[in-house]
């Protein structure tokens, strides 16, 4: 059975950082890409960044850009979020998402996610 | 562009059939996929490629596309369907993901 189990998440101050670990299992972590994924209190889900199986290619979305660091230890079979400069906004329930692409062009999803951890900013 | 344009809310009778729409320029070269969100619980995907569906999701849930607009449909909705509903893509360049504002469907 495939797991994702989120942690990491609390209360920091504005400024401060935190660290976001996914630990994966049912299948085979270094396969596969993985992306984080996050929902502020009441609102949309946002992605927030995307890691290549090997580590090689990452991505970032503008609003995070050059704060967070998304990483992996494939040997360890987890998925980490390095969260720096927190700001207010960036208060929401953290989910880590597989993400799996079928043989057809274009055909790209998140098959299953993990049941999140929640990060809130303020002083 | 790199958005995902969704109706806010959407509303269904017990049994009738229901369709929410996403579009956006990616989805003319990218497939867009389909979550359904529980109040207090994680995304469930229920919708990805041309059609697809995962195991356990019922058939009463079908997609498709045309152009710039992907739909989900579901036929004779009943009350457990009741959720948000978010689709998503991989934007224009194919690098970053793209989630649509989210549709809140309420089944009456």
């Amino acid at each position: 059975e495939v797991q994702l189990v989120e942690s990491g998440g609390g209360l920091v101050q504005p400024g401060g950082s935190l660290r976001l670990s996914c630990a994966a299992s049912g299948f085979t972590f270094s396969t596969y890409e993985m992306n984080w994924v996050r929902q502020a209190p009441g609102k949309g889900l946002e992605w927030v960044s995307y890691i290549s199986s090997s580590g090689s290619t990452i991505y970032y979305a503008d609003s995070v850009k050059g704060r967070f660091t998304i990483s992996r230890d494939n040997a360890k079979n987890s998925l980490y979020l390095q969260m720096n400069s927190l700001r207010a906004e960036d208060t929401a329930v953290y989910y880590c998402a597989r993400d799996t692409h079928s043989t057809d062009y274009g055909d790209y999803y998140f098959d299953y996610w993990g049941q999140g951890t929640l990060v809130t900013v303020s002083s | 562009s790199s958005e995902l344009t969704q109706d806010p809310a959407v509303s269904v009778a017990l049994g009738q059939t229901v369709r929410i729409t996403c579009q956006g320029d990616s989805l003319r070269s990218y497939y867009a996929s389909w979550y359904q969100q529980k109040p207090g619980q994680a995304p469930v995907l229920v919708i990805y490629g041309k059609n697809n569906r995962p195991s356990g999701i019922p058939d009463r849930f079908s997609g498709s596309s045309s152009g710039n607009t992907a739909s989900l449909t579901i036929t004779g909705a009943q009350a457990e369907d009741e959720a948000d509903y978010y689709c998503n893509s991989r934007d224009s360049s194919g690098n970053l993901v793209v989630f649509g504002g989210g549709t809140k469907l309420t089944v009456l």
